[in-house]
């Protein structure tokens, strides 16, 4: 049962380089999501998408792009990678949040990024 | 202000000892209460979710939520080296669809053998 897998697990890259973070999930969630994680600072939500076809912004969206492949699979981009990007990023997704109804995430085990 | 305080820790405790966990609130909006342990090098994971003031229990874990005084708390017995992780609260506020979560920082927890 895998969950959400997240690709590569690990990156080194150079200042000005791009490269893109795989997810996929595996459990027929509707919502998928883009998170961000450095000491101190807990998860920030970098972006999200509710549904198939359909994306927006998070907490701190600049400086990255997503998209939303099909239904099991949500990509993270970044087009001009900068130091302060350096992190350790998670993807997570959950079921639709119904009328009243709150739906907790299910995550990957992240991407270790290192921007020189 | 963040939304949602936790201590950073880290906390140190004997095998078997009872451990509580806290984390505070300020928006009053928040439905849903969720804990997560992360071990190191791994994602979160869905440790307790409850919705509702009061207490819910699943083996050694207990998840209590004081909605007046807007403060989680988790509590584990029986401590186990196993449990050494970083716990995070989550609190999810709900608004015609669409839903926002807010994590605490977590804490940091070691228990020693």
């Amino acid at each position: 049962n895998a969950g959400v897998t997240q690709t590569p697990k690990f990156q080194v890259l150079k200042t000005g380089q791009s490269m893109t973070l795989q997810c996929a999930q595996d459990m027929n969630h509707n919502s998928m999501y883009w998170y961000r994680q450095d000491p101190g600072m807990g998860l920030r939500l970098i972006y999200y998408s509710a549904s198939e076809g359909t994306t927006d912004k998070g907490e701190v969206p600049n400086g990255y792009n997503v998209s939303r492949l099909n239904k099991r699979e949500f990509s993270l981009r970044l087009e001009s990678a900068a130091p302060s990007q350096t992190s350790v990023y998670f993807c997570a997704s959950s079921s639709s949040p119904g009328q009243g109804a709150g739906q907790p995430q299910h995550f990957g085990d992240g991407t270790r990024l290192s921007i020189l | 202000q963040k939304e949602v305080e936790q201590d950073p820790g880290p906390l140190s405790v004997p095998e078997g000892a009872i451990v509580s966990l806290n984390c505070t609130y300020s928006n009053s909006a928040f439905q849903y209460f969720m804990w997560y342990r992360q071990y190191s090098r791994k994602g979160p994971e869905l440790l307790m979710y409850t919705y509702s003031s009061g207490n819910k229990e699943d083996g050694r874990f207990t998840a209590q939520v004081d909605k007046s005084s807007k403060y989680i708390s988790l509590f584990i017995r029986d401590s186990q080296p196993s449990d050494s992780a970083t716990y995070l609260c989550a609190m999810i506020l709900n608004s015609g669809g669409y839903q926002k979560v807010t994590f605490g920082t977590g804490t940091k927890l070691q228990v020693i053998p």
